[in-house]
């Protein structure tokens, strides 16, 4: 069965740093694109970042550009994470997805991030 | 990157159809088919139920159905059941090469 599981998420204080990863199986992970999207608490679903099969294109949204990175590694069948200068605003539930003829057709159950003093 | 919007709630009795309209622009629902629809029960995981603008994947009830006109996509379900109380999501690929989510639509099934 196709599965994705994020872990890593946590409390953190303002200016701190998470690193978040997303464990695969169940498919071939080396072959897909992934992309990472957040939930704020009483929120909709906010895109993230992409990256795709090998790693060859990024792409993130204003919100994160230059604070956050995606990365993989195939071998490890694991997408990742890093959030550096976090504020409150980035307080939410972190899902990792697989995508599929652009859109994501397999989310994980997500893991919480708390931005907090 | 503006979120596509939504109406914020809809809703309908067992058995009636609805359609929860997302409008964007030229730079994303408008320029590619490239739209997809989410269903996230509060709590799970959100679920794919249309891609591509009007594509159900495996296992996705032909309840649901997807169209476009112009910069508006559309999704309707038909034969409302108590389990499609749920929120659900447009998202579309943009000109930027990123994706944007609309704000949301709180389905309620009176």
């Amino acid at each position: 069965e196709v599965h994705l599981v994020e872990s890593g998420g946590g409390l953190v204080q303002p200016g701190g740093s998470l690193r978040l990863s997303c464990a695969a199986s169940g498919f071939t992970f080396s072959a897909y694109s992934m992309h990472w999207v957040r939930q704020a608490p009483g929120k909709g679903l906010e895109w993230l970042s992409y990256i795709n099969s090998n790693s060859g294109g990024i792409y993130y949204a204003d919100s994160v550009k230059g604070r956050f990175t995606i990365s993989r590694d195939n071998a490890k069948n694991s997408l990742f994470l890093q959030m550096n200068s976090l504020r409150a605003e980035d307080t939410a539930v972190y899902y990792c997805a697989r995508d599929w003829t652009w859109a994501c057709d397999i989310w994980g159950q997500g893991t919480m991030v708390t931005v907090s003093s | 990157q503006s979120a596509l919007t939504q109406p914020a709630s809809v809703s309908g009795s067992p058995g009636q159809s609805i359609t929860i309209s997302c409008t964007g622009t030229s730079s994303d629902v408008g320029g590619y088919s490239h739209v997809s629809w989410y269903q996230h029960h509060p709590g799970k995981a959100p679920k794919l139920m249309i891609y591509e603008v009007n594509n159900r994947p495996s296992g996705i009830s032909n309840r649901f159905s997807g169209s476009k006109s112009g910069n508006t996509a559309s999704l309707t379900i038909s034969g409302l059941l108590a389990e499609d109380e749920a929120d659900y999501y447009c998202s579309s690929y943009t000109s930027s090469t990123t994706w944007v989510f609309g704000g949301g639509t709180k389905l309620t099934v009176l």
